[in-house]
């Protein structure tokens, strides 16, 4: 079972548009992680954000971890065709060694 | 500085029978997780390990069992595999064994098919 629910599961954009992805959980996390995937190769660490209300900018990059613990944003400007890929967000659980992911946002962007 | 890295990359098997994985750690990671990421779902934790012990596990029945070498790389081992096995496994080191916030580096998966 997914504790995290991730939304929307698929979104195709143009390049230039912004978006904005959620990652919802009824749990709290000591912390929350996203991570973007593409094809034939394993996750990688965009951030990881720990206080909540957190916001934490990389280049177009924008991620929040909400006040309560329990939910984050992603959000995306002027998207480029590069930003394609599979995006989970994972929770980290008070003990602090496993991930907890969700189903993921495949977001696709066209030139 | 030499990434996580896992063989094989793909593998097919028929049902019932036994597979081994493995993954090199990180440079200086020593403690190994194990994924098991099915077709169109998030990564789901099997279990870690750390000084060649495991010292916590997912909700994944006893067949799927591993091993930590002295060296840090591991295996996962599965057996009499079902169909519903079939996913991408992921390993990810990192360099402790628990504890709030950890940089975790995934390899590029094994993808198992299993008919």
């Amino acid at each position: 079972t997914q504790l995290l629910e991730q939304s929307p599961q698929f979104l195709s954009i143009q390049e230039g548009e912004n978006l904005t992805v959620y990652c919802n959980s009824s749990s709290v996390f000591s912390s929350l992680q996203w991570y973007r995937q593409e094809p034939g190769e394993g996750p990688v660490l965009l951030v990881t954000v720990v206080t909540g209300g957190e916001v934490k900018k990389l280049k177009r990059l924008t991620f929040q971890f909400g006040d309560a613990r329990k939910d984050s944003s992603l959000h995306i400007t002027a998207a480029q065709p590069g930003d394609t890929g599979l995006y989970l967000c994972a929770g980290v659980e008070n003990s602090g060694y496993a991930l907890n992911f969700g189903k993921g946002t495949s977001l696709l962007v066209t030139p | 500085e030499t990434g996580v890295t896992q063989s094989p990359t793909h593998l097919i098997k028929t049902r019932g029978q036994q597979v081994t994985l493995r993954c090199s750690s990180q440079s200086g990671h020593n403690t190994v997780s194990w994924y098991q990421q099915a077709l169109g779902q998030g990564p789901q934790f099997i279990f870690q390990y750390y000084r060649e012990e495991e010292n916590g596990r997912g909700n994944f029945p006893p067949r799927f069992s591993g091993l930590q070498f002295p060296n840090y790389s591991s295996e996962l081992n599965v057996n009499a595999l079902e169909l519903d096995d079939s996913a991408l496994y992921l390993c990810a080191s990192r360099p402790g064994p628990s504890g709030g916030v950890y940089e975790q580096y995934f390899g590029p998966g094994t993808r198992l098919t299993v008919t």
